[in-house]
C-alpha cells in the first residue's frame, strides 16, 4: 500500500519562514504534488515534483527527494491567509493522486 | 485552469435514502473524473477514478455497490450515495485533470457536504 506522512500541526508567526515535511511509501512513484486547503473549501493546487530538487512558485517551494522518500513545502514570508490545511499527494502513472495525512499550518500575528 | 462545479453544495437526507451528487467540467472535456471522501478534520481519501464511457475503479475499501459512480459525458460524472446511512456523512469532492496539458495538476470542485439523519 501507499503511505505519505505528514505532521498533524505547524505553527509560525506572520513574516517567517515554515516547511512542512511529506515521508513516504509507496510503489510506482511518479510524482510528488502539494496542495492547500481552507477549511470548507476545495484543495487548490500548489506544487509538483517529478524530479529531485527544489520547484519554486513565487513565495512557495518544493522539494523532492527520491533517494530519500522525502518532500517539502516551504512558505516564505508567511501571512495570515497561509492558514489551512496542506497535503503532499502521491501520483502514480495514471494521474491517480494519493493524499498524505495533512497540516494544519496556523499563522499568528 | 478547468472550473469544476457540483450539486448540490449540500445536502441533509434521512437514513436508507439514496443520494445523488453530480460534477461537472465546465470549460473543457473530462475523460477522466476522480471522487473523494473527506471526514472533519482529515485527509481526503480517493473512492474511485471515473472514465468516461466505462466502468469506474474504485479504490481497495469502497463499496462499489454503495457508492455508483457514472460517467456518461465528458463533462459530467455523478456519484449516488445508495441506502445512505449516518457513517455515509461526509464532505464529497470531486477532481478532474487536464492529462493532455497539464497531467500533475488536478482541479477540484467545490464539495457537497452530506448529512445523512
Amino acid at each position: 500500500g501507499q503511505s505519505l506522512e505528514q505532521p498533524s500541526e505547524v505553527t509560525a508567526v506572520e513574516g517567517a519562514i515554515v516547511q512542512i515535511n511529506c515521508t513516504y511509501q509507496t510503489s510506482g512513484f511518479y510524482g510528488l504534488s502539494w496542495y492547500q486547503q481552507h477549511d470548507g473549501g476545495a484543495p487548490t493546487f500548489l506544487s509538483y515534483n517529478a524530479l529531485d530538487g527544489l520547484e519554486e512558485t513565487g513565495r512557495f517551494s518544493s522539494f523532492l527527494s527520491r533517494s530519500d522518500s522525502y518532500g517539502y513545502l516551504l512558505l516564505q514570508e508567511l501571512q495570515m491567509k497561509d492558514s489551512a490545511s496542506y497535503f503532499c499527494g502521491w501520483m502514480d502513472s495514471s494521474y491517480k493522486l494519493i493524499f498524505g495525512s495533512g497540516t494544519r499550518l496556523l499563522v499568528r500575528p | 485552469g478547468a472550473v469544476v462545479s457540483q450539486h448540490p453544495s449540500w445536502v441533509i437526507c434521512k437514513s436508507g435514502t439514496s443520494v445523488k451528487i453530480e460534477c461537472r467540467s465546465l470549460d473543457f472535456q473530462a475523460t477522466t473524473m476522480f471522487w473523494y471522501r473527506q471526514f472533519p478534520k482529515q485527509s481526503l481519501m480517493l473512492m474511485a477514478t471515473s472514465n468516461e464511457g466505462s466502468k469506474a475503479t474504485y479504490e481497495q475499501g469502497v463499496e462499489k455497490d454503495k457508492f455508483l459512480i457514472n460517467h456518461a459525458s465528458l463533462t459530467l460524472s455523478t456519484l449516488t450515495v445508495t441506502s445512505a446511512h449516518p457513517e455515509d456523512s461526509s464532505f464529497y469532492i470531486c477532481s478532474v485533470s487536464d492529462r493532455i496539458l497539464i497531467h500533475y495538476e488536478q482541479y477540484f470542485g467545490p464539495g457537497t457536504r452530506l448529512t445523512v439523519t
